[in-house]
């Protein structure tokens, strides 16, 4: 059963500040990994889509990069700003299968200080 | 336009009370999603619709029961809920969702936060 889990749980950093979130998953078999930001109470937006065969997607200040073999993905966030503020999940969609079923992390909740 | 709208945002309803929530997408995604989320917890999938079809019911209690009237819009029937089954619920939509190769980013709702007293 794949499982899908983030480091750190939580993270307070100060403004402008590099930081790395980081998501592992026990099943290499996926097709791809998605990272989502959510604000408090509202809904899930797309930052990122990794391929299975990419090994890094980038947009903007965001990078995020994935190891198939490892588990691992990483989201970096460059020059942070208060406004980037919220949790961040992970989720990878399984292999073996014609389905689109994300399994997502337990998110990591990003608190930037101005 | 990559929106999904959800109506309503808020919902309270009692445990006798028949309800419904209502998602719409204007994408041309044949592939939509509902998920339920509860405070402090990663979204958990209930259903998958591909081609206005059921394809996935992820054990879902029949108090829910999912409709897809048409290619772009989604609804989630509640009857008979229970105070425990308060939570977001999130609905999503892709292009489709066959092929290993293609990835079929989910695009999601602004929710509907369920109360049930």
């Amino acid at each position: 059963k794949q499982e899908v889990t983030q480091i750190p749980a939580a993270l307070s950093v100060p403004e402008g500040e590099n930081l790395v979130l980081n998501c592992s998953f026990t099943d290499s078999a996926i097709y791809n990994l998605q990272w989502f930001r959510q604000d408090p109470g509202k809904g899930l937006t797309s930052l990122l889509l990794i391929q299975s065969s990419q090994r890094e997607q980038t947009s903007g200040r965001l990078n995020a990069s994935l190891d198939k073999s490892s588990g691992r993905s990483t989201l970096y966030i460059a020059a942070s700003q208060p406004g980037d503020s919220a949790t961040y999940l992970c989720a990878v969609r399984p292999g073996g299968g014609a389905t689109n079923k994300l399994i997502f992390g337990t998110g990591t909740l990003l608190a930037v200080q101005p | 336009d990559t929106e999904v709208t959800q109506t309503p945002k808020h919902l309270v309803m009692g445990m006798t009370n028949k309800k419904s929530l209502k998602c719409e997408q204007h994408m041309g995604h044949r592939a939509m999603y509902w998920y339920k989320q509860k405070a402090k917890k990663p979204p958990e999938l209930m259903f998958v619709y591909s081609y206005e079809k059921l394809s996935i019911n992820e054990s879902v209690p029949s108090r829910f029961s999912p409709e897809c009237p048409n290619s772009s819009l989604l609804n989630l029937h509640l009857h008979a809920l229970q105070p425990e089954d308060s939570a977001l619920y999130l609905c999503a939509s892709s292009q489709g969702i066959q092929g290993p190769g293609v990835p079929y980013e989910q695009y999601f709702g602004p929710g509907t936060r369920l109360t049930v007293t």
